[in-house]
């Protein structure tokens, strides 16, 4: 069973850069399928962030991109997000996803619990 | 960008079936994916490419996208149905990115 587990401060001060792990269970992230981010403010909807092949291929998010870098760690079947220059609006709920290929479509068929990240000084 | 609308908030009775819309530009030609989100909790695949559901999803819950809207059904409703629900496509039109929907509450009378 893919289990996905997010791990990183949850506290970040503005203008810092935000850094998160995300360690995966079950599944070797060398097999294949993206990986990636999903955030959501407290109270507010979801808004995704970016995924990541084992190649080290991304996709982000065009109103995040400047900001955004993903890695990926095959040897320890981790991934992770740095999201750089932080401000208040970047406090959210931050899920790690699998990307899930469908025949028409891509989805995220697998999330990890979410980790809260505030940004505040 | 791409965007998807959904009404902020869906009232239904046991037993009833719920109904809840998913719109954006010529969404027909995309597959729309559906996910449930309970209070403090991850959000979970209930439906994809349009109308299949994963393994363990009740099937209560069933999806169609045959024209100018998606929907999400959902039959026969119960308490534990109660929750927030986003549509979600895949853009390739241009930058190729994950969209959701602005999300609907369903209550359960």
């Amino acid at each position: 069973q893919v289990q996905l587990q997010e791990s990183g401060p949850g506290l970040v001060k503005p203008s810092e850069t935000l850094s998160l792990t995300c360690s995966v269970s079950g599944y070797s992230i060398s097999y294949g399928y993206y990986w990636g981010w999903v955030r959501q403010p407290p109270g507010k909807g979801l808004e995704w962030i970016g995924a990541i092949y084992h190649s080290g291929s991304t996709y982000y998010n065009p109103s995040l991109k400047s900001r955004v870098t993903m890695s990926v760690d095959t040897s320890k079947n981790q991934f992770s997000l740095r999201l750089s220059s932080v401000t208040a609006a970047d406090t959210a709920i931050y899920y790690c996803t699998r990307r899930g290929d469908g025949l028409f479509g891509y989805y995220f068929d697998h999330w990890g619990q979410g980790t809260l990240v505030t940004v505040s000084s | 960008s791409y965007v998807l609308t959904q009404p902020p908030s869906v009232s239904v009775a046991p037993g009833q079936t719920a109904r809840i819309t998913c719109g954006g530009n010529n969404i027909a030609s995309k597959s729309v994916h559906w996910y449930q989100q309970k209070p403090g909790q991850a959000p979970v695949l209930v439906v994809y490419d349009d109308s299949d559901r994963p393994s363990g999803i009740p099937e209560r819950f069933s999806g169609s996208n045959p024209g100018n809207t998606a929907t999400l059904l959902i039959s026969r409703v119960e308490a534990g149905d109660e929750a927030d629900y986003y549509c979600q496509v895949w853009d390739s039109s241009s930058d190729h990115l994950g969209v959701f929907g602005t999300g609907t509450k369903v209550t359960v009378l």
